[in-house]
Formats: structure tokens, sequence, C-alpha cells
């Protein structure tokens, strides 16, 4: 199955810095999610974005769906340590109605 | 809140032995998910169930089976567990509907086939 490329593999800032990540597809999707999964948990569910062009925020976070609707980007602003996690894009695919492709996932570490 | 739980947090099994692992949701979703994470890969769909008793491939189902008997619980069986199925296991719900895409996880259950 295709996989979304996601980017940066892995971060590591400092405690109060600003973090941005994207994903991005050479396929169109119809809706993007982003995930937060902490060590040993299942993934839980940031931002959902449906429309090309949307920008929604979630207290510090930013997400993004692209104009092109072929990528997407998480900013987190001011971060703090339980920021720590691996975050994952999302997409469905148009004509993939249910089923969504994941991005391999970005290792956030944060230092006080 | 919509929740998803997992009958094991940690399951320990010897490799041939078969393997039931279990998931719950609350919501009365239509949509239910398994599928396994492993590092370096991430989330891969195994089986997906758009109903009860319907069933779906996912892109790597060799060796597991899965069954939907009532709305809310959807099974994932190892009938023969190998060493190469030591992995996380993510079961996930979602409504259907194109409208209603988010997909909600379970905390997962970490498989280890000796």
């Amino acid at each position: 199955g295709q996989q979304l490329n996601q980017s940066p593999q892995s971060m590591f800032i400092q405690e109060g810095e600003d973090v941005s990540m994207n994903c991005t597809s050479s396929s169109i999707f119809n809706t993007w999610l982003w995930y937060k999964q902490d060590p040993g948990e299942g993934p839980v569910l940031l931002i959902a974005l449906y429309k090309a062009g949307e920008l929604t925020s979630n207290g510090r976070l930013t997400a993004q769906f692209g104009i092109t609707r072929k990528d997407s980007f998480l900013n987190i602003s001011a971060s703090i340590p339980s920021d720590v996690g691996i975050y994952f894009c999302a997409g469905q695919l148009s004509g993939t109605a249910s089923k969504l492709t994941f991005g391999t996932g970005t290792r956030l570490q944060v230092t006080l | 809140d919509v929740k998803v739980t997992q009958s094991s947090r940690y399951l320990v099994k010897r490799t041939g032995e078969k393997v039931f692992l279990e998931c719950v949701q609350d919501m009365d979703h239509e949509n239910m998910f398994w599928y396994r994470q492993d590092p370096g890969l991430g989330l891969r769909l195994i089986y997906f169930s758009y109903d009860v008793k319907m069933k779906e491939k996912g892109d790597i189902p060799e060796g597991y089976s899965v069954s939907r008997e009532k709305k809310e619980r959807f099974s994932l069986i190892l009938e023969s567990a190998s060493t190469n199925q030591t992995s996380m296991y993510l079961c996930a719900s979602s409504l259907a509907g194109s409208s209603y895409n988010e997909q909600f996880f379970g905390p997962g259950t970490r498989l280890t086939v000796l």
C-alpha cells in the first residue's frame, strides 16, 4: 500500500521553540488527519482537515490542508515537554472511502 | 468521547499457537480496522470491516483472519503465530460515509511471539 512522505523523521528541539512538519504525496487526498502517539499507546487524533486550503488550530497546534490537496503541514508553537511523541499524518485518498494512508511519523523530542 | 478498547496491552505467545486479539468500540461505529505497527514501517492495514459479518483485506492480510459477529466487536486471529508477527497491533473505528474519515484508535496490544 501507499505511504505518505513525512518529514522530518525526527527532531530534537528546545522547550519553547516552534516545530514544523509536513506530509507530501503524488496523489490527491480528500482528507488530512494529524495524530500523536505517546510511547506504548495508540495514536490520538489532533486535527482533521477536509477542504483544500483549510487552516485549523487546536490550542498550540495548527495544521493546513495544502491547496494542491497533495500535502499537509502541522505546526506546534512554544513546545513543552509533553509534546514529546511521534506525530503521524494520515490521508484519505480519493476513491478509497473510509481507508486511510499513513505517514511514517515524525519523532519529536524536547529538551529543557 | 469515543472509546476503543483492546483485550490485552501485552501478550506473549509461542510459535504455532492460535492467537485472538479482541477490540470493542462503544460509539456505534460501522467501520473497524486492524493495523500492525513496526519501527520504520508505520501503520499497515491488515483487515477492515464496514459492517457486521463484512470484511475486506488490507495491505498485509497474509497469516491473519478476522471476525465481526457484532457491530461493536472486531477480532483479529493469528491462526498459527510466527515470530515475524511480533509487533504492536492497533485497532481503530470510524463512522461510515465519506464525510467521516476520522479513525479512533485503541491503546494497542504489543504481541511477542517466541
